[in-house]
């Protein structure tokens, strides 16, 4: 069974930094790209950052490029999403899905809550 | 970027309704595009990928169609559990941008 684990999120001060990460079982991680995906509170899904198998290539949503940085491991089953310089506006429910490239996001983590607030 | 227009924001239907959703690329990505289903605290569900496919474990009654710019996705017959929001997302380039979703309540 695909399993993805989230874990990372909490509250923090604007300015600040938190890294999340995302656990998964289930298939052979080091076969499939993988994607993180936000929702703020009451609105809805935005794509934020994919990593391709190898971890050779990563693509980020605008807002986030220069703070957002995406890693995997793949000999740990893990991926990592590096968030510094928090804003408000990145308060967020953020998601961990398998993607298939062109395709979507197949499998989704349960989500990870972070709250950027003084 | 690729901008992702859904309407109708919401809809209001009965158990047994047929439900259409459209969603409009601002430019041309293929066949590229997937469905995706959420309910409330949860995370979202895939249900349709490549405008058309079914994914594995998805009913039949749902159903995709559309290439190029205009895409719809068919709920040929409502049921309790498809009260939920859908999103569309584009996967023909990065950025992936995602609808603003549609909201399918009970009428």
């Amino acid at each position: 069974e695909v399993q993805l684990v989230e874990s990372g999120g909490g509250l923090v001060q604007p300015g600040g930094s938190l890294r999340l990460s995302c656990a998964a079982s289930g298939f052979t991680f080091s076969r499939y790209w993988m994607t993180w995906v936000r929702q703020a509170p009451g609105k809805g899904l935005e794509w934020v950052a994919s990593i391709q198998e190898d971890g050779s290539a990563k693509y980020y949503v605008d807002s986030v490029k220069g703070r957002f940085t995406l890693s995997r491991d793949n000999a740990k089953n893990s991926l990592y999403l590096q968030i510094n310089s928090l804003r408000a506006e990145d308060t967020a429910v953020y998601y961990c899905a398998r993607a298939m490239p062109a395709t979507g996001e197949d499998y989704w983590g349960q989500g990870t809550l972070v709250t950027v607030s003084s | 970027d690729i901008q992702m227009t859904q309407s109708p924001s919401s809809v209001s239907a009965s158990v047994g309704d047929r439900v259409t959703i459209t969603c409009r690329a601002s430019q041309g990505i293929s066949s590229w595009l997937a469905w995706y289903q959420q309910k409330p605290g949860k995370a979202p569900k895939l249900l349709i990928y490549a405008a058309s496919s079914l994914q594995s474990g998805v009913p039949s009654r749902f159903s995709g169609s559309g290439s190029g710019t205009d895409f719809t996705l068919t709920i040929s017959s409502l049921q309790p559990e498809d009260f939920a929001t859908y999103y569309c997302q584009q996967a023909n380039s990065f950025p992936y941008t995602f609808g603003q979703g549609t909201k399918v309540d009970i009428k």
